[in-house]
């Protein structure tokens, strides 16, 4: 069975730091590109950042770029998203996926800017 | 960046009636391999989203087929043949063939 399991998430002060993780299982991680995706509370989705197969790649949303920084352990099967600079606009619930070729979501956690 | 405007952004639903969503893109959606990756996903209530629709009309493995997707260039649309109870949630189109990866607004189904 397919599983991505996010975790990592919390209150953070504005200002602060978090780093998120994805645990992969039931599928070959390393062969696959991922991604983070957000959600604000009753917002739509939005993307956040992409790392390709093996990590030669990294692209991200305007919105987080230069703060965030997405990396991938194969060795592990985990993704992470090291997240600095926190706003509270980036207050959200945060999914790792792979939306293009298999489709997988995990149950997301949630993070809270807030002072 | 590519704006994905979804119509209608409310759906209200009537049991076993078809229903369909429109996705229209602000640039084609072709990539340079041949490949349009339009997706559609559903999100029901208090779940993750789940992907409904790749490649324009490639349904997933355990998606009922009364969802059905078409469409090409700019124009997409996700039918549902007779919509059940089971399918109120909310649907969002994305594209993944330009960078940054873009979502349509998203469109709420409800039961009338």
């Amino acid at each position: 069975e397919v599983q991505l399991l996010e975790s990592g998430g919390g209150l953070v002060q504005p200002g602060g730091s978090l780093r998120l993780s994805c645990a992969a299982s039931g599928f070959t991680f390393s062969r696959y590109a991922m991604s983070w995706v957000r959600q604000a509370p009753g917002k739509g989705l939005e993307w956040v950042s992409s790392i390709t197969a093996g990590g030669d790649a990294r692209h991200y949303a305007d919105s987080v770029k230069g703060r965030f920084t997405i990396s991938r352990d194969d060795s592990k099967d985990t993704l992470y998203l090291q997240m600095n600079s926190l706003r509270s606009e980036d207050t959200a619930l945060y999914y790792c996926a792979n939306m293009v070729t298999t489709g997988y979501w995990g149950q997301g956690t949630r993070v809270t800017v807030s002072s | 960046d590519v704006v994905l405007t979804q119509s209608p952004l409310s759906l209200p639903a009537t049991l076993g009636q078809p229903a369909s969503i429109s996705c229209r893109s602000s640039q084609s959606l072709v990539h340079r391999d041949g490949n349009t990756y339009l997706i559609w996903f559903q999100e029901r209530p208090g779940q993750s989203p789940r992907r409904l629709i790749y490649s324009v009309s490639n349904r997933d493995s355990g998606v009922p087929d009364r969802f059905s997707g078409s469409g090409s260039g700019t124009d997409f649309t996700l039918k549902i043949s007779r919509v059940e109870a089971e399918d109120v949630g909310v649907y969002y189109c994305m594209q993944g063939t330009h960078w940054p990866l873009t979502f349509g607004q998203g469109t709420n189904l409800e039961i009338k």
